[in-house]
């Protein structure tokens, strides 16, 4: 049972244009969401979060989109740049879980074309 | 560098055979916690230790299993290898072990090839 899903394995975005992940679970009791980027022979880095109580959160060029009743939340990269070509997980947690909770999905590979 | 070092980076072996990743988290982290990752799939959590003691147990196999030492580094231990073993280990670390800790700080991670 997949709790967190990201339906895209790979993403070409031109350099300068919107990358836009996303990212589906299907557990109501997640309310903490992460994003990590991994680069290759690396492990994954954090990148953004966000709580169920707010709707967006930004960080620089980074900005996470969290829509609740559609369980549903995207990464918008704005603008694209080739450093963002990396896979991306989505994360999910109960507020009371901890990181032991995580529940991570498969990744998306992003790569930014020049 | 994350400040979490893994040992091996690399690992080839024989199925029925045992390793050890080792792992040593960031300074001032006294939580580590292992995950899979096999091909195409996302992370899975496997063991959390807070401060030499095991806090959380998610889906790890009873061939493996991991320690954590006082000077907070931990092993994992894998026996017994199947092909199905073939992954990518991260080791991650946090300051704290309890709700709140979502913040990880990842290793660079093994990759064993069970052959």
């Amino acid at each position: 049972d997949q709790q967190v899903k990201q339906n895209s394995p790979s993403l070409s975005v031109q350099e300068g244009r919107i990358s836009i992940l996303n990212c589906d679970y299907t557990n109501s009791m997640f309310d903490y969401f992460l994003w990590y980027k991994k680069y290759p022979a690396e492990g994954p880095t954090f990148l953004i979060s966000i709580s169920s109580i707010k709707d967006k959160n930004e960080d620089g060029r980074f900005t996470v989109f969290l829509n609740k009743s559609a369980k549903h939340l995207s990464l918008h990269i704005v603008p694209s740049q080739p450093g963002d070509s990396a896979v991306y997980f989505c994360a999910a947690t109960p507020a009371w879980g901890g990181a032991q909770k995580l529940v991570f999905g498969q990744g998306t590979r992003l790569t930014i074309n020049p | 560098d994350s400040g979490v070092t893994q040992t091996p980076k690399h690992l080839i072996t024989a199925t029925g055979q045992r390793v050890t990743l080792r792992c040593s988290p960031r300074s001032g982290d006294l939580s580590v916690y292992w995950y899979q990752q096999s091909l195409d799939q996302g992370l899975q959590f496997l063991i959390q230790y807070y401060n030499g003691e095991e806090r959380a147990k998610g889906n790890i196999l009873e061939r493996f299993s991991a320690q954590q030492f006082p000077d907070l580094h931990s092993e994992l231990n894998l026996s017994s290898l199947e092909l199905g073993d073939s992954a990518l280990y991260f080791c991650a670390s946090s300051v704290g072990g309890g709700p709140g800790a979502n913040v990880l700080t990842f290793g660079a991670g093994s990759r064993l090839t069970v052959l």
